[in-house]
């Protein structure tokens, strides 16, 4: 079993409608969790960060952590086509001395006009 | 606002060959990490530095080494490179006491 588990998906929604991407992480113990935005070919973009439970907004984005369940989301709201690309959740594993992150392995979101 | 930079940003390299990348951090970030990934994976982290010095290491290959420098930039050395080394490097930096990293624009290393 992989540290960090997300549905590769395609996940495909219609332009407007709400994109819902989850994850999953194995160590208890994380405290930090991150979800990167990665275009084919292109860097990861940082586009949201979350440490405690509960929901976190920012624009069309909200995160949401549920640590007793270790279960991270990020819903995309009004979604658009440009917001198709791969998104990538990271966490920063409680049992790594530094800060290494330890990523999922992507799901890819299409967004269909 | 500043970002990472990287060079070069595309490099083609035969087997056996040695090869460098180059990571420039965002100015005031004093954490570097270097990962590698291969086509249709996501990122595995290589190494990272704090204050120029070592503080993780990853899934590397002894083949590969890294530094970080007085001025915080990083260099990746790589030797005796494989064909499976093919991959996109990118680059990360963080400032101190915070988690979030935020990547470079990357290094397409092609070993034919």
């Amino acid at each position: 079993q992989k540290e960090v588990e997300q549905n590769s998906g395609p996940l495909s929604v219609p332009e407007g409608a709400i994109a819902s991407l989850n994850c999953t992480y194995s160590d208890r113990g994380s405290q930090s969790f991150f979800w990167y935005r990665q275009y084919s070919g292109k860097s990861p973009e940082l586009i949201m960060f979350i440490y405690s439970n509960g929901d976190k907004e920012d624009g069309r984005f909200t995160a949401q952590l549920n640590k007793a369940s270790q279960y991270v989301s990020l819903l995309i709201r009004d979604s658009q086509p440009s917001d198709s690309a791969t998104y990538l959740c990271a966490v920063h594993l409680y049992n790594n001395a530094g800060n290494m992150l330890t990523f999922g392995g992507g799901t890819r979101l299409m967004v269909k006009p | 606002a500043a970002g990472v930079i990287q060079s070069p940003r595309h490099l083609i390299k035969e087997k056996r060959e040695t090869a460098t990348l180059k990571c420039y951090p965002i100015p005031r970030h004093d954490t570097v990490y270097w990962y590698q990934q291969g086509p249709g994976q996501d990122p595995q982290f290589l190494i990272s530095f704090y204050e120029k010095m070592q503080s993780d290491k990853g899934s590397i290959p002894d083949r590969f080494s890294a530094q970080q420098f007085s001025d915080y930039h990083s260099e990746l050395n790589m030797s005796s490179l494989e064909l499976g080394d093919s991959a996109l490097y990118f680059c990360a930096s963080s400032p101190s006491f915070s988690n979030e990293q935020f990547f470079g624009p990357g290094t397409r290393l092609t070993v034919l």
